[in-house]
């Protein structure tokens, strides 16, 4: 299994700025992920994060506003530009482990855009 | 596109009672994941079932999956106001890394 940590739990931020939302794993993870989760809605697929390369987004996100990194095996962040209120949600980033496909969550970021 | 659908959306059960929460998916997959997810909380694994026939079992819940029928199921024996929370199924076709998301039920069990 996998220990994830999230980086800030929650904030509060104004229309137009930038929040980066770092994900920590425990352990080397193969495969990291990013969600999006909705007021009372499920989760949404963002982009896997791949270690040293451009993310692989899902249909619907852009890199010009949902930017990732994964500089390692254990370590990515999720940046939400120019934010709007559209954008309050429940972040969540997960990671997969090399001996199964069964992925762990973070504890999630609520974002609220003001 | 895949679809992965939950009955019912929301559940209001009193202590004691049995019930099944079903998930209905749209794509061939041997593998079917359950989380539980608390209010303000991230998601815990529940379950992992990874062939046909498969069934779990853990307290008062357990999971099961039909992969002909493209059905889990979720039984609740004799609830307690502790399980009250959201229950998602998600499904892994196998093919990628994407999980599918259902919908979600929310229990909620009244003492």
């Amino acid at each position: 299994s996998a220990v994830i940590s999230q980086k800030p739990s929650r904030d509060i931020c104004q229309r137009g700025t930038s929040l980066t939302i770092q994900c920590q794993v425990d352990s080397q993870v193969t495969m990291m992920f990013w969600y999006r989760q909705q007021p009372g809605q499920s989760l949404t697929l963002i982009a896997t994060a791949n270690q040293g390369s451009e993310a692989t987004y899902e249909s619907g996100f852009v890199i010009d506003k949902f930017p990732i990194s994964r500089p390692n095996l254990t370590f990515s962040t999720l940046t939400v530009s120019n934010m709007s209120p559209e954008d309050s949600s429940i972040y969540l980033c997960s990671g997969q482990t090399s001996g199964g496909r069964e992925q762990y969550f973070g504890p999630g970021t609520r974002l609220t855009v003001t | 596109e895949l679809k992965v659908e939950q009955n019912p959306l929301f559940l209001s059960m009193q202590e004691g009672k049995n019930y099944t929460i079903y998930c209905n998916y749209s794509t061939t997959s041997d593998r079917l994941y359950w989380y539980r997810q608390d209010p303000g909380k991230s998601l815990e694994s529940l379950f992992v079932l990874l062939s046909n026939g498969a069934v779990k079992q853990e307290g008062r819940l357990m999971a099961s999956l039909d992969t002909k029928a493209r059905l889990s199921t979720l039984h609740i024996t004799a609830a307690v106001h502790d399980l009250s929370a959201t229950y998602f199924c998600a499904v892994d076709t196998g093919t990628g890394n994407q999980f599918y998301f259902g919908t979600g039920t929310s229990l909620t069990v009244i003492p």
